[in-house]
Parts: C-alpha cells; structure tokens; sequence
C-alpha cells in the first residue's frame, strides 16, 4: 500500500466548508483512496472512495488530483458533529487497509 | 448498508484471565475479517486477518498463542486475548468487508478492555 501523509490536526468554523488534504505521491495506478474518520471512542465510520474520478456522496466529496498524487475530502457544510480524525488510505489489495496517524478535525462553533 | 456488530463493548477483567470478543457481520458474509488494536492517542494497528475456515493470519509482532483468533462461520468471528495482563488493555477494533474488491471495510465499534 502507499504511504499516506496528512496534516497532524485542523480546525474549521462551524458552517464553513472542511477541505483535509491527503498526500499519496507513491500510489500505484489500481491502489483506491479510502477516506475514513474516527469520532472518540468509535470504530472508524467509512466516509467515501475512489480511483480516479471525483466522488460525491450525502456525506462528502473526494477531489484527486489528475496525477493521483494527492487528494482532498470536502465536508461541504462543517458541523460539530463532524469532529473527528479523518483517516486517508491508499490500498490496491481489497484487503486489509493500514491506517496512517490521520487528521485530528475539530469544528468550532 | 453493510453492518459489523461487535461484542461486548467494554469488558473489565482480572490479570490472568481469558477474554474473548465477539464479531458479527449482520447483512452480509464474511470470508475475511480483520482485527485492529488502538492504543490511546495512536491510530488503528492491524493484529490480524481471519479467515473463515482456515487460521488467522498474524501481523508481526502479534503473539498467536496470546491472541486466538476463530473463524467458524461467514459470519462471526472472535478474538480471544488469553491470560490477559494490564499492557493487554487497549480498545479493540473489528472489521469486515462487504462484497467486492474493492468495496469499503466496515467497522465494528469496538471493545474497551481494561484489565486490573
């Protein structure tokens, strides 16, 4: 699987559009980008995926890069309900996903 | 949607005794289930993958004997973390994948065990 990178923790104001970045510069041409997030003491609630195409579903939109190298989750709307650690993967094997140290959201009212 | 039950959600146990954790997939069937442990602060650690009729395959650094794995049907499968010791307390974490290769994992939410 490739090496994920993401930003230790951000913050977002209540209302406002939430944009976490995920760089995967080393992902292979068949490895999917898988965005989860994790709300204390839960397991990890999955959020959205793709290969190449930009995603939209009722929870988020996922924009990657032409070149595959980087990617975006876009919680249009931010709500405190949303804070959370938001976990990027990049995996090809349809089976186990190994998790990064994720983005650390925290919405303000 | 695909949904992972996971039971009990915390446990309490004495030091030296055995603790076993349930996994369900409810609406779907699993050959494959996976089981993760999180440490306070950290993030998600793969143990190990269970496979339905067959034995679980272990990350390194995973004591087998420790942390039995059984996967009898398609859709349970149990972590028993045996001859518990505190530095076993941790949050455990099961998952499951629908059909698909490339669908999703879902996630259970998880056992607290705390072992005194």
């Amino acid at each position: 699987d490739a090496k994920t990178t993401q930003p230790t923790s951000m913050d977002c104001a209540e209302g406002r559009a939430a944009n976490l970045p995920c760089n995967h510069s080393t992902i292979s041409g068949n490895e999917y980008v898988y965005w989860y997030r994790q709300i204390h003491s839960q397991g990890p609630q999955y959020i959205i995926h793709g290969l190449k195409n930009n995603e939209t579903n009722e929870m988020a939109s996922l924009i990657i890069t032409e070149d595959r190298k980087s990617s975006t989750l876009i919680l249009p709307h931010a709500t405190l309900r949303d804070t959370a650690v938001y976990y990027c993967i990049a995996d090809n094997t349809g089976n186990q996903f190994y998790f990064g140290t994720g983005t650390s959201l925290t919405v303000i009212p | 949607g695909a949904v992972v039950s996971q039971h009990p959600s915390w446990v309490i146990c004495k030091s030296g005794t055995s603790v076993k954790i349930e996994c369900r997939s409810l609406d779907f069937q699993a050959t494959t289930m996976f089981w993760y442990r999180q440490f306070p602060k950290q993030s998600l650690m793969l143990m190990a993958t269970s496979n339905e009729g067959s034995k679980a395959t272990y990350e390194q650094g995973v004591e087998k004997d420790k942390f039995l794995i059984n996967h009898a049907s398609l859709t349970l499968s149990t972590l028993t973390v045996t001859s518990a010791h505190p530095e076993d307390s941790s949050f455990y974490i099961c998952s499951a994948r629908d059909q698909g290769t490339h669908s999703p994992l879902h996630f259970g939410n998880g056992t607290r065990l705390t072992v005194t």
